[in-house]
């Protein structure tokens, strides 16, 4: 497709269990980032990968959080013994990663920890 | 630390009215600042940007105003329309850094 691409798009999910959430950059983009949206507090950073560089995890808000980049394409956010707190919407965006280029979103991953 | 501060967190407006909306940042390293456009159930997507070497950027109906020096952004939709009816951030970058930091957002409901 032409776009970003996340699944699942909605996840429901028992408190303690792990989530994995996948995300499907535009092709051609060596920038891409995670981001979290709760109700009413924007968007929280969490993750950015660029080419081959170290990941910027300094958005990561606790050690259950990892992310991984395979092949510099397709990305994975995983989140191991969920929380209630972590129920948000999950959101990655992939740009061409200069500086001032266009972040292009994904429609995002609903993430509801029961 | 809040380092993009938005408002209105809602607004609501006539068809046809002006629709405005404010960012402040605290960090001066930033130098890009785009807007989205958020409808629901569908991710942001890009609607206009500003660099801080022009005080205003229009396109069509959206123009951005910049105030460097006070450190501070706006969004003014003129002309709004029911269509316009979404959720907008604001955001800032950084050269070097790349990574997009966002206000928390506005609802704007613009009313037939």
């Amino acid at each position: 497709g032409a776009g970003v691409s996340q699944s699942p798009s909605n996840k429901v999910t028992e408190k303690g269990k792990d989530v994995e959430l996948r995300c499907d950059p535009i092709s051609g983009h060596t920038a891409l980032y995670w981001y979290r949206q709760s109700l009413g507090q924007g968007l929280e950073f969490l993750i950015y990968f660029q080419g081959n560089s170290a990941p910027d995890k300094s958005g990561l808000p606790s050690d259950r959080f990892s992310a991984e980049r395979t092949g510099g394409s397709v990305s994975t956010l995983t989140i191991q013994r969920t929380q209630q707190e972590d129920s948000a919407v999950y959101l990655c965006a992939s740009s061409l990663g200069s500086a001032g280029t266009e972040a292009f979103f994904g429609q995002g991953t609903r993430l509801t920890v029961v | 630390q809040q380092q993009v501060k938005q408002s209105p967190q809602s607004l609501i407006v006539q068809k046809g009215g002006i629709s405005i909306i404010n960012c402040a940042y605290e960090n001066t390293a930033f130098d890009y600042f785009p807007w989205y456009q958020q409808f629901p159930g569908k991710g942001p997507a890009l609607l206009i940007a500003i660099r801080p070497d022009v005080s205003e950027k229009k396109e069509g109906r959206f123009t951005i105003s910049f105030n460097k020096s006070a450190k501070q952004f706006s969004l003014h939709i003129m002309d709004s329309q029911p269509g316009d009816s979404a959720t907008y951030f604001c955001a800032a970058s950084k050269g070097g850094s790349y990574i997009p930091t966002f206000g928390r957002g506005t609802s704007l409901i613009v009313h037939p």
